[in-house]
């Protein structure tokens, strides 16, 4: 089946710092991909969605300016947390579709820890 | 209101019983629906679509009913492995691209 890698999965960092999340898609060609968070016992809120070659699309409360997306190729998105603080810690996935096609398909998160 | 509301459990069952959960939703103009399973610290994975005519999958039955706006999902035989939180996840109507709203989730844990 359709596989999504994501990497890191797993980092801690000192406040301040900026963190890299990478998505890609291994065997399909993502044409949309979309931005997860999950804070502990809470459902996934949808961040952005993004589109191959076009700028992201955020949802209401997220700061595009503290969450860079960029996703320049059909098998890569990554998101950037800029000067990242301790309420940014949280799990952030990442899922991928063709053209609209369902299901989505998860990568297996990345667990940010902001000391 | 929430987009997606579920009773958030936990269901503590034994093992052999069955269980069922329930979903309500919205925007009556959503036309796709899942059931999710996440282990914990890990990403969802996806259980099943639910369909209008409700449909099986072994031990999983999902049914929707559009004029209730309302999904559910029966466990029958629950075994230890199910023990995990089961999330409802709706489609917006479409806007180019499909966006998916998840429920907070309801967890079970199956005991021996």
């Amino acid at each position: 089946g359709a596989v999504v890698s994501q990497h890191p999965s797993w980092v801690i960092c000192k406040s301040g710092t900026s963190v890299k999340i990478e998505c890609r898609s291994l065997d399909f060609q993502a044409t949309t991909m979309f931005w997860y968070r999950q804070f502990p016992k809470q459902s996934l809120m949808l961040m952005a969605t993004s589109n191959e070659g076009s700028k992201a699309t955020y949802e209401q409360g997220v700061e595009k300016d503290k969450f860079l997306i960029n996703h320049a190729s059909l098998t890569l998105s990554t998101l950037t947390v800029t000067s990242a603080h301790p309420e940014d810690s949280s799990f952030y996935i990442c899922s991928a579709e063709n053209r609209g096609n369902q299901p989505q398909h998860f990568g297996d998160g990345t667990r940010l820890s902001i000391l | 209101r929430k987009e997606v509301e579920q009773d958030p459990g936990p269901f503590n069952v034994p093992e052999g019983a069955t269980v069922a959960f329930n979903c309500t939703y919205s925007n009556s103009a959503s036309q796709s629906f899942f059931w999710y399973r996440q282990d914990c610290r890990k990403e969802p994975k996806l259980l099943m679509s639910v369909y209008s005519s409700g449909n099986e999958d072994g031990r999983f039955t999902a049914q929707l009913n559009r004029a209730s706006q309302y999904i559910s999902l029966l466990i029958r035989d629950s075994k230890l492995s199910d023990s995990a939180t089961y999330l409802c996840v709706v489609n917006l109507p479409p806007g180019g691209y499909n966006k998916l709203i998840f429920g907070a989730g309801t967890r079970l844990a199956v005991h021996p």
